[in-house]
């Protein structure tokens, strides 16, 4: 059972323009959410963290929202730009369950940024 | 400051043999996690070491094992190799002690194919 799901496998998106990744999550104790950005072959890159107590945080271009009641986050980048091309992961964390360093990904969504 | 660094990047063996992979993390990081990537499966977690001892397992066969030495290095090995290990696996170090926002940051990762 996929605890954390990014249901869109691919967004094409303008420079310039925004985009959203979006992301469920089904387990309740996660407490800790991270947007990672991947190349292949490569490892993921860090970009942005929410805390479950928080409901936006914003860094530069890139901003993450957390609905609770909902499951959902989201990474919004404005604008978009074609270095931002890659595959997007959403994970979650759950040390309140026990869970340290155990990070629960989803399967990425591939986004491409057209000039 | 230097990153997570892994060793070798890229390994080629055969079925039933064994392979030993290294992971230094980012100096002051006290916790390493390894994780497996493979197209079906995605991103999945092997375990977490913190302090030299094992804080957390995800769900793999025994023949994956892993240990962290006195200066937070890691290693991880895989016994009797099958077919299906061959994957990417990807080393994240974080400090350990940040309670439930600790960050995970990866390595490059090693490239592991089995013939």
């Amino acid at each position: 059972d996929q605890q954390v799901k990014q249901n869109s496998p691919s967004l094409s998106v303008q420079e310039g323009r925004i985009s959203i990744l979006n992301c469920d999550y089904t387990n309740s104790m996660f407490d800790y959410f991270l947007w990672y950005k991947k190349y292949p072959a490569e490892g993921p890159t860090f970009l942005i963290s929410i805390s479950s107590i928080k409901d936006k945080n914003e860094d530069g271009r890139f901003t993450v929202f957390l609905n609770k009641s909902a499951k959902h986050l989201s990474l919004h980048i404005v604008p978009s730009q074609p270095g931002d091309s890659a595959v997007y992961f959403c994970a979650a964390s759950s040390w309140r369950g026990g869970s340290q360093g155990n990070l629960i990904f989803g399967k990425g969504t591939k986004l491409s940024v057209k000039p | 400051k230097a990153g997570v660094t892994q060793t070798p990047r890229y390994l080629i063996k055969t079925r039933g043999q064994q392979v030993t992979l290294s992971c230094s993390p980012i100096s002051g990081h006290r916790s390493v996690s390894w994780y497996q990537q493979t197209p079906g499966q995605g991103l999945q977690f092997l375990f977490e070491y913190f302090s030299e001892t094992q804080r957390n397992k995800g769900n793999f066969p025994g023949r994956f094992s892993g240990r962290q030495f006195s200066n937070s290095r890691s290693e991880m090995n895989v016994s009797t190799l099958e077919l299906g290990d061959s994957a990417l696996y990807l080393c994240a170090s974080s400090l350990g002690t940040s309670g439930y926002t600790d960050t995970q940051y990866f390595g490059p990762g090693t490239r592991l194919t089995v013939l």
